[in-house]
């Protein structure tokens, strides 16, 4: 069965520094892979998406996260973190396009002034 | 610019109450969505539909029924709510397969007393 586990359920990060977000899938073959947002009081909204196309996939406001076969994993990156950014993120996998899609449980993102 | 609206943001019932939540979408697309979403449980698939009058069961159905009556309008029925589906209900919407990029709405949270 498919599934996707996200790392940490509350990630801090002081404003500048580096954000790494965890998420490590279970697919039987090679999946769609998902990051959304959902900032407060909002739904989500697509961070980026990994289709097979290329391994490193870039997203919007600065995010990107790297598909790495080997290690079942598509943590999310950004370099340097704003306020801005303080939001929850899900990952999410899809195996086939028959398959619902899975999301983790989430992990909620802080930034120190 | 893609839109799902959702007819309430918040929503207070009473145990035993029949709840509507309304969802509509102005992208002509196929398929709908209604998750709850839970602290630390993510989002959950309560039921979806692929087209017009058509309806599946997601992983938690009981205690909900759907109807798509139009292409555009996905409604979520408590037949009679009780209080452990005190929520943030979520719909979305997507072209074609599961695979595509889900739009979602900004959720409507009920508290059933």
């Amino acid at each position: 069965a498919q599934s996707v586990t996200q790392l940490g359920s509350h990630v801090s990060v002081s404003e500048g520094a580096l954000v790494l977000l965890r998420c490590n899938y279970s697919s039987s073959v090679p999946p769609y892979l998902f990051w959304y947002v959902q900032y407060p009081n909002q739904g989500l909204q697509l961070l980026l998406k990994y289709t097979s196309a290329a391994t490193l996939v870039k997203g919007i406001n600065g995010f990107e996260a790297e598909f790495k076969k080997s290690e079942t994993s598509f943590h999310l990156t950004k370099p340097s973190a704003h306020m801005s950014d303080a939001a929850e993120y899900f990952c999410a996998v899809n195996p086939s396009s028959a398959s619902k899609i899975i999301f983790g449980s989430g992990t909620r993102l802080s930034i120190r002034p | 610019d893609v839109k799902v609206t959702q007819s309430s943001r918040y929503l207070v019932k009473r145990t035993g109450e029949k709840v509507f939540l309304e969802c509509v979408q102005d992208m002509d697309h196929e398929n709908m969505f209604w998750y709850r979403q839970d602290p630390g449980l993510g989002l959950r698939l309560i039921y979806f539909s692929y087209d017009v009058k058509m309806k599946e069961k997601g992983d938690i159905p009981e205690g909900y029924s759907v109807s798509r009556e139009k292409k555009e309008r996905f409604s979520l029925i408590l037949e009679s709510a009780s209080t452990n589906q005190t929520s943030m209900y979520l719909c979305a919407s997507s072209l074609g397969n599961h695979q595509e990029t889900q739009y979602f709405g900004p959720g409507t949270r009920l508290l059933v007393l």
